[in-house]
């Protein structure tokens, strides 16, 4: 899996925008682009992911450069809530290896 | 829809003992995943099951470390004999089928420590 490089971590206040970033120079055409992130003591949890176009969902957007080495997670309002490690990670949608290959991710502290 | 289920969630042992963690996936998810997270550190692939065969198992300590995944549903991970660095969270993930893009789910975890 190509790597990805992160912020080790962030700082926001409550109910700001927050944009994260990741940078993924070597990415193949078949990479998609996720986003996971690991709240205090649980398990990974799915955010979102793309492949070239930006994307929304109820969590979050995310935003992909044009040529694809570089994209941001956008949390629209911070809560407390969102406070955990993001993980930005490609993965190829042409193979059956579906393993998550996690860096060390980002941490986002959200303050009052 | 019920989650992954992992137990125990917390698990004290000395060192050179054995453990054995349970993970009960989301029912019809073919892939089961098992993976290490020491303090600090994202998580690690340890090994992967479609159905109850394995794909991928290239970081498991196997001199130590072995896992089962019975009749495609529940897996056991095991460590016998225990190490201080082995010392970690152990995550259960799974997903429905094996496709690079499948969402995976995660369970809460067991915390292992080894003394």
């Amino acid at each position: 899996d190509a790597k990805t490089t992160q912020p080790n971590s962030m700082e926001s206040n409550e109910e700001e925008p927050v944009h994260l970033p990741c940078n993924h120079s070597t990415i193949s055409g078949t990479d998609y682009i996720h986003w996971y992130r690991q709240l205090p003591s649980q398990g990974p949890e799915y955010v979102i992911h793309g492949l070239t176009s930006n994307v929304n969902n109820r969590m979050a957007s995310l935003a992909i450069a044009e040529d694809r080495k570089s994209s941001t997670l956008i949390l629209h309002r911070a809560t407390l809530r969102d406070a955990a490690v993001y993980y930005c990670i490609l993965r190829d949608r042409a193979g059956t290896a579906s393993k998550l290959t996690f860096g060390t991710g980002t941490r986002l502290q959200v303050t009052l | 829809e019920a989650g992954v289920a992992q137990s125990p969630r917390y698990k004290i042992i000395e060192k050179r003992q054995s453990v054995a963690f349970w993970c009960n996936p989301i029912s019809g998810h073919a892939t089961l995943y098992w993976y290490q997270q020491i303090l600090g550190q994202g998580p690690k692939l340890l090994i992967q099951f479609q159905n109850n065969g394995v794909v991928d198992d290239s970081q498991l300590p196997k001199d130590r470390f072995s896992a089962e995944r019975l009749k495609g549903v529940d897996s056991t991970l095991k460590i016998q004999p225990a190490k201080l660095e082995d010392s970690a969270v152990y995550l259960c993930a799974s997903s429905f089928r094996w496709v690079g893009t499948d969402t995976q789910y995660f369970g809460p975890g067991t915390r292992l420590t080894v003394l």
